[in-house]
């Protein structure tokens, strides 16, 4: 039973607007939040990151927001880029695991 | 910058075949994992080790074993290829600061 979900498969958004990825969770254990962006033929590579004494964390363009209580986090783009067309996948591991247990993507197409 | 090369980008091999994946990373990492992606069920932890000779099993180790005799390779091992393995494979390294670098992937077909 996957722990970490991401119930839409696909997002399409127009350039510069806002892109908004969600992420739930299971697991009460999971106390660290990773996105990571899949391009076509290439490795996911790590995107951002946020711990489960924050709520907010922001990195440029992105920010993932937490919300302990009701075990979900989002992701959010702005202002959207056709770069930014790939495959997210949210990750979340506990404690000193360092094994992450991945959701199943969202692809995220962005119209010029 | 961590690299990790994974030796063959695309694989075509025959149901019943013994297939090896080979992952190589170059920055001394003693963590290193294999998942695999598949549509809908996104990545999924096959096997992982924290150190040379030491392997654990994930969440979907059935049909797979690994090895690592040395701590910059660590490859998998397809017993005997089924048509449901065909998978796109992903090997990762990590340091302690839960940063993954993975690999370009390889893209398995069992015909």
């Amino acid at each position: 039973d996957q722990q970490v979900k991401q119930n839409s498969p696909s997002l399409s958004v127009q350039e510069g607007r806002i892109s908004i990825l969600n992420c739930d969770y299971t697991n009460s254990m999971f106390d660290y939040f990773l996105w990571y962006k899949k391009y076509p033929a290439e490795g996911p590579t790590f995107l951002i990151s946020i711990s489960s004494i924050k709520d907010k964390n922001e990195d440029g363009r992105f920010t993932v927001f937490l919300n302990k209580s009701a075990k979900h986090l989002s992701l959010h783009i702005v202002p959207s880029q056709p770069g930014d067309s790939a495959v997210y996948f949210c990750a979340a591991s506990a404690g000193n695991d360092y094994k992450l247990s991945f959701g199943a993507g969202t692809t995220v197409t962005v119209r010029a | 910058d961590v690299k990790v090369t994974q030796s063959s980008r695309y694989l075509v091999k025959r149901t019943g075949e013994k297939v090896f994946l080979e992952c190589v990373q170059d920055m001394d990492h003693e963590n290193m994992f294999w998942y695999r992606q598949d549509p809908g069920l996104g990545l999924r932890l096959i096997y992982f080790s924290y150190d040379v000779k030491m392997k654990e099993k994930g969440d979907i180790p059935e049909g797979y074993s690994v090895s690592r005799e040395k701590k910059e390779r660590f490859s998998l091992i397809l017993e005997s290829a089924s048509t449901n393995q065909t998978s796109m494979y992903l090997c990762a390294s990590m340091e302690a600061n839960y940063g993954y670098t993975f690999g370009s992937g390889t893209r398995l077909t069992v015909v």
